[in-house]
């Protein structure tokens, strides 16, 4: 069994400025990990996964996320965020024995960009 | 083409009525998925179809849900009767193969509220 912890529920941060969500696992096996974002009134994007190779991954908007297995850490980052940020971002895990689109999800972090 | 839809988008029911919510993939997609994320609680996996089959049906809470395929085209979620617990938003993704490199598509969930 796995669990994600997404340490904070909420994060303001000011236009321009950088941002980091924090996303910690535990898994007795192997995992995939990913981060999506659900924009307002939307469904859930993919904005990033980890499946093997690069410990830093990059992916849409701006958006990158360094996989650190000894941490169990997969925290996201981007340099400077937009209002159009303004969204709930989730971390989610899969076990890579089973279904990859299984996914074991965090509770989510909302990010508020202030003008 | 056209995304993951999900009808309907707001459901609001009365305790111990049955209410069915319906997803449509996207076509040519076998896989789908069914999610829920009960108020602030994580996202949480339900169900899985391949085609019409249950692929994996180890998240569903319990059997006043039932989940159905039939064609493998469509999917319905069906909660009879519902409880105060059952309020959430649910969610429907879908992906062409289960491999962890097939991305999940989202649809935009159906929030449904029990009073």
């Amino acid at each position: 069994a796995q669990s994600v912890t997404q340490l904070d529920s909420q994060v303001p941060v000011f236009e321009e400025a950088p941002v980091e969500l924090r996303c910690n696992y535990s898994s007795s096996v192997s995992v995939y990990l990913f981060w999506y974002v659900q924009y307002p009134n939307q469904g859930l994007q993919l904005l990033l996964k980890y499946l093997s190779g690069s410990t830093l991954v990059k992916g849409i908007n701006g958006f990158e996320a360094e996989f650190n297995k000894s941490q169990t850490s997969f925290h996201l980052r981007k340099p400077s965020v937009h209002i159009s940020d303004t969204a709930e971002y989730f971390c989610a895990v899969s076990d890579l024995k089973a279904a990859g689109n299984k996914l074991t999800f965090g509770g989510g972090t909302r990010v508020l960009v202030k003008p | 083409e056209a995304g993951v839809t999900q009808f309907p988008s707001h459901s609001v029911i009365e305790k111990g009525q049955t209410v069915t919510l319906r997803c449509d993939p996207i076509s040519g997609h076998d896989n789908l998925y069914w999610y829920r994320r009960v108020m602030g609680k994580e996202i949480k996996f339900l169900l899985h179809f391949v085609k019409e089959s249950k692929q994996d049906e180890s998240g569903m809470p319990n059997n006043r849900f039932l989940a159905e395929r039939t064609g493998g085209t469509y999917s319905t979620l069906k909660v009879q009767p519902a409880e105060l617990e059952d309020s959430g938003v649910y969610f429907c993704a879908s992906s062409q193969e289960r491999r962890e490199n097939s991305p999940l598509h989202f649809g935009n969930g159906t929030r449904l509220t029990v009073t």
